[in-house]
Protein backbone atom coordinates (compact mmCIF):
# COMPACT_ATOMS: atom_id res chain seq x y z
CA UNK A 1 0.00 0.00 0.00
CA UNK A 2 1.31 3.74 -0.48
CA UNK A 3 2.54 5.63 1.84
CA UNK A 4 1.40 8.79 0.97
CA UNK A 5 -2.31 9.13 -0.87
CA UNK A 6 -3.33 11.69 -2.89
CA UNK A 7 -7.41 11.99 -4.07
CA UNK A 8 -8.90 12.74 -7.01
CA UNK A 9 -5.80 11.55 -8.85
CA UNK A 10 -7.27 13.86 -11.63
CA UNK A 11 -9.87 16.30 -11.56
CA UNK A 12 -11.32 18.65 -14.45
CA UNK A 13 -13.23 21.81 -13.13
CA UNK A 14 -14.14 25.13 -14.35
CA UNK A 15 -13.06 28.88 -13.16
CA UNK A 16 -14.63 29.76 -10.21
CA UNK A 17 -15.38 26.07 -8.61
CA UNK A 18 -13.69 25.29 -5.01
CA UNK A 19 -11.94 22.30 -5.32
CA UNK A 20 -10.57 20.23 -2.87
CA UNK A 21 -7.02 18.23 -3.02
CA UNK A 22 -6.72 15.77 -0.12
CA UNK A 23 -3.57 14.00 1.14
CA UNK A 24 -3.65 11.33 3.77
CA UNK A 25 0.00 9.40 4.90
CA UNK A 26 0.68 6.17 7.10
CA UNK A 27 4.42 7.25 7.62
CA UNK A 28 3.68 8.76 11.12
CA UNK A 29 5.72 11.79 9.92
CA UNK A 30 4.30 14.93 11.54
CA UNK A 31 5.59 17.39 8.72
CA UNK A 32 3.12 17.72 5.44
CA UNK A 33 3.72 20.10 2.16
CA UNK A 34 1.80 21.13 -0.85
CA UNK A 35 3.54 21.30 -3.86
CA UNK A 36 2.44 22.52 -7.43
CA UNK A 37 4.40 21.32 -10.56
CA UNK A 38 4.55 23.37 -13.86
CA UNK A 39 6.46 22.16 -17.09
CA UNK A 40 9.84 24.38 -16.96
CA UNK A 41 9.60 25.93 -13.44
CA UNK A 42 10.10 22.76 -11.28
CA UNK A 43 7.68 22.14 -8.00
CA UNK A 44 7.35 25.02 -5.81
CA UNK A 45 6.05 24.91 -2.06
CA UNK A 46 2.24 26.36 -1.74
CA UNK A 47 1.52 25.68 2.18
CA UNK A 48 3.27 22.96 4.65
CA UNK A 49 2.74 22.21 8.87
CA UNK A 50 4.85 20.64 10.69
CA UNK A 51 1.95 19.75 12.81
CA UNK A 52 -1.94 20.07 13.67
CA UNK A 53 -1.76 23.48 14.92
CA UNK A 54 0.38 24.80 12.86
CA UNK A 55 -0.09 25.83 9.47
CA UNK A 56 2.56 28.27 7.34
CA UNK A 57 2.67 29.92 3.56
CA UNK A 58 5.06 29.13 1.18
CA UNK A 59 6.42 30.76 -1.78
CA UNK A 60 3.14 30.50 -3.87
CA UNK A 61 0.37 30.47 -1.30
CA UNK A 62 -2.44 32.67 -2.50
CA UNK A 63 -5.25 31.88 -3.94
CA UNK A 64 -5.00 28.64 -1.78
CA UNK A 65 -5.93 27.60 2.02
CA UNK A 66 -5.27 24.34 3.85
CA UNK A 67 -6.68 22.17 6.23
CA UNK A 68 -4.28 19.66 8.25
CA UNK A 69 -7.48 17.67 9.98
CA UNK A 70 -5.15 15.14 11.23
CA UNK A 71 -1.61 14.45 11.85
CA UNK A 72 -1.88 12.42 8.67
CA UNK A 73 -4.42 14.20 6.56
CA UNK A 74 -3.79 17.74 4.67
CA UNK A 75 -5.84 19.03 2.23
CA UNK A 76 -5.25 22.07 0.06
CA UNK A 77 -8.45 23.87 -1.57
CA UNK A 78 -8.67 26.11 -4.32
CA UNK A 79 -11.60 28.49 -3.02
CA UNK A 80 -12.33 29.86 -6.83
CA UNK A 81 -10.11 27.97 -9.14
CA UNK A 82 -9.09 30.07 -12.36
CA UNK A 83 -7.06 28.52 -15.17
CA UNK A 84 -3.85 29.14 -14.18
CA UNK A 85 -3.67 27.10 -11.45
CA UNK A 86 -3.94 24.02 -13.66
CA UNK A 87 -0.45 22.36 -12.31
CA UNK A 88 0.28 18.78 -10.85
CA UNK A 89 0.16 19.42 -7.22
CA UNK A 90 1.98 16.60 -5.18
CA UNK A 91 1.42 16.27 -1.33
CA UNK A 92 4.93 15.19 0.79
CA UNK A 93 5.66 14.07 4.10
CA UNK A 94 9.00 14.42 6.23
CA UNK A 95 9.48 12.78 9.84
CA UNK A 96 10.47 15.25 12.23
CA UNK A 97 12.75 13.59 13.85
CA UNK A 98 15.35 14.24 11.02
CA UNK A 99 14.37 17.71 10.73
CA UNK A 100 17.42 19.94 10.15
CA UNK A 101 19.69 16.62 9.36
CA UNK A 102 18.92 16.64 5.42
CA UNK A 103 15.04 14.64 6.17
CA UNK A 104 13.88 12.69 3.17
CA UNK A 105 10.44 14.05 1.81
CA UNK A 106 8.03 11.42 0.75
CA UNK A 107 5.93 12.10 -2.37
CA UNK A 108 2.36 11.19 -3.13
CA UNK A 109 1.38 10.59 -6.99
CA UNK A 110 0.37 13.50 -7.45
CA UNK A 111 -3.21 15.15 -8.81
CA UNK A 112 -3.44 16.35 -12.05
CA UNK A 113 -5.76 19.51 -11.50
CA UNK A 114 -7.27 21.48 -14.94
CA UNK A 115 -8.70 24.01 -14.94
CA UNK A 116 -11.20 25.36 -17.62
CA UNK B 1 17.86 33.34 -0.40
CA UNK B 2 18.72 29.97 -1.46
CA UNK B 3 18.52 29.09 -5.50
CA UNK B 4 19.17 25.72 -7.62
CA UNK B 5 19.84 26.14 -11.22
CA UNK B 6 19.45 23.04 -13.44
CA UNK B 7 21.51 23.66 -16.58
CA UNK B 8 19.98 21.99 -19.91
CA UNK B 9 16.43 21.11 -19.53
CA UNK B 10 16.73 18.51 -21.51
CA UNK B 11 19.57 15.93 -21.82
CA UNK B 12 19.82 12.87 -24.79
CA UNK B 13 22.22 10.18 -24.12
CA UNK B 14 22.54 6.38 -25.66
CA UNK B 15 22.09 3.55 -23.76
CA UNK B 16 25.44 2.75 -22.17
CA UNK B 17 26.57 6.20 -22.26
CA UNK B 18 27.98 8.49 -19.38
CA UNK B 19 25.17 10.45 -17.95
CA UNK B 20 25.55 14.18 -16.65
CA UNK B 21 23.14 16.13 -15.05
CA UNK B 22 24.24 19.61 -13.48
CA UNK B 23 23.33 21.21 -10.56
CA UNK B 24 24.50 24.37 -9.20
CA UNK B 25 23.11 25.99 -5.86
CA UNK B 26 23.24 29.39 -4.18
CA UNK B 27 23.24 29.57 -0.08
CA UNK B 28 25.26 31.60 2.34
CA UNK B 29 25.85 28.33 4.63
CA UNK B 30 26.66 24.94 3.10
CA UNK B 31 23.20 23.17 2.48
CA UNK B 32 21.83 20.03 1.82
CA UNK B 33 21.44 19.29 -1.40
CA UNK B 34 19.35 16.37 -2.79
CA UNK B 35 18.45 14.58 -6.30
CA UNK B 36 14.83 13.32 -6.83
CA UNK B 37 13.87 11.66 -10.36
CA UNK B 38 9.92 11.70 -11.12
CA UNK B 39 9.48 8.84 -13.58
CA UNK B 40 6.39 9.45 -15.79
CA UNK B 41 2.93 9.49 -14.33
CA UNK B 42 4.39 9.44 -10.87
CA UNK B 43 5.47 11.20 -7.55
CA UNK B 44 9.20 11.94 -6.57
CA UNK B 45 11.82 9.41 -5.70
CA UNK B 46 14.73 10.44 -3.88
CA UNK B 47 17.56 9.49 -5.77
CA UNK B 48 20.55 10.58 -3.40
CA UNK B 49 21.64 13.49 -0.75
CA UNK B 50 24.42 14.69 0.89
CA UNK B 51 24.50 16.34 4.19
CA UNK B 52 27.85 15.73 5.83
CA UNK B 53 30.43 14.02 5.39
CA UNK B 54 31.71 12.39 2.40
CA UNK B 55 31.16 14.57 -0.14
CA UNK B 56 30.81 11.89 -3.34
CA UNK B 57 27.35 10.61 -2.26
CA UNK B 58 25.84 7.14 -3.83
CA UNK B 59 22.65 6.82 -4.55
CA UNK B 60 19.91 4.04 -6.14
CA UNK B 61 20.21 2.54 -9.82
CA UNK B 62 23.70 3.32 -9.97
CA UNK B 63 23.51 7.10 -9.51
CA UNK B 64 26.15 8.94 -7.70
CA UNK B 65 26.63 12.49 -7.30
CA UNK B 66 29.88 14.96 -5.89
CA UNK B 67 29.42 17.98 -3.42
CA UNK B 68 32.22 20.69 -4.57
CA UNK B 69 31.89 23.62 -2.30
CA UNK B 70 34.55 25.55 -4.41
CA UNK B 71 32.12 24.83 -7.47
CA UNK B 72 28.71 25.37 -5.53
CA UNK B 73 27.62 22.02 -7.71
CA UNK B 74 26.38 18.78 -7.40
CA UNK B 75 26.37 16.74 -10.55
CA UNK B 76 24.58 14.11 -10.58
CA UNK B 77 25.98 11.42 -13.08
CA UNK B 78 25.84 7.29 -13.96
CA UNK B 79 28.77 5.74 -15.89
CA UNK B 80 26.19 3.61 -18.03
CA UNK B 81 22.92 4.63 -19.27
CA UNK B 82 19.89 2.50 -19.22
CA UNK B 83 16.33 3.21 -21.35
CA UNK B 84 14.97 2.88 -17.46
CA UNK B 85 16.43 6.08 -16.49
CA UNK B 86 14.68 8.02 -18.77
CA UNK B 87 12.73 10.33 -16.12
CA UNK B 88 12.71 13.40 -15.02
CA UNK B 89 15.53 14.70 -12.67
CA UNK B 90 15.35 17.26 -10.19
CA UNK B 91 17.89 18.92 -7.89
CA UNK B 92 16.71 20.58 -4.63
CA UNK B 93 18.62 22.22 -1.57
CA UNK B 94 16.69 22.21 2.06
CA UNK B 95 17.86 24.93 4.66
CA UNK B 96 19.84 23.53 8.14
CA UNK B 97 17.19 24.65 9.93
CA UNK B 98 14.34 23.19 8.31
CA UNK B 99 12.98 20.49 5.57
CA UNK B 100 11.84 23.00 3.60
CA UNK B 101 13.41 21.83 -0.06
CA UNK B 102 14.11 24.19 -2.89
CA UNK B 103 13.49 22.96 -6.23
CA UNK B 104 15.70 23.18 -9.76
CA UNK B 105 13.19 23.39 -12.74
CA UNK B 106 14.37 19.65 -13.61
CA UNK B 107 16.09 18.18 -16.51
CA UNK B 108 14.64 15.96 -18.76
CA UNK B 109 16.53 12.81 -19.26
CA UNK B 110 16.33 10.58 -22.71
CA UNK B 111 17.19 7.41 -23.17
CA UNK B 112 18.16 6.30 -26.88
CA UNK B 113 19.08 2.62 -27.82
Amino acid sequence: DADVTQTPRNRITKTGKRIMLECSQTKGHDRMYWYRQDPGLGLRLIYYSFDVKDINKGEISDGYSVSRQAQAKFSLSLESAIPNQTALYFCATSDVGLAGAGGEQFFGPGTRLTVL
Amino acid sequence: AQSVTQLGSHVSVSEGALVLLRCNYSSSVPPYLFWYVQYPNQGLQLLLKYTTGATLVKGINGFEAEFKKSETSFHLTKPSAHMSDAAEYFCAVSERNTDKLIFGTGTRLQVFP
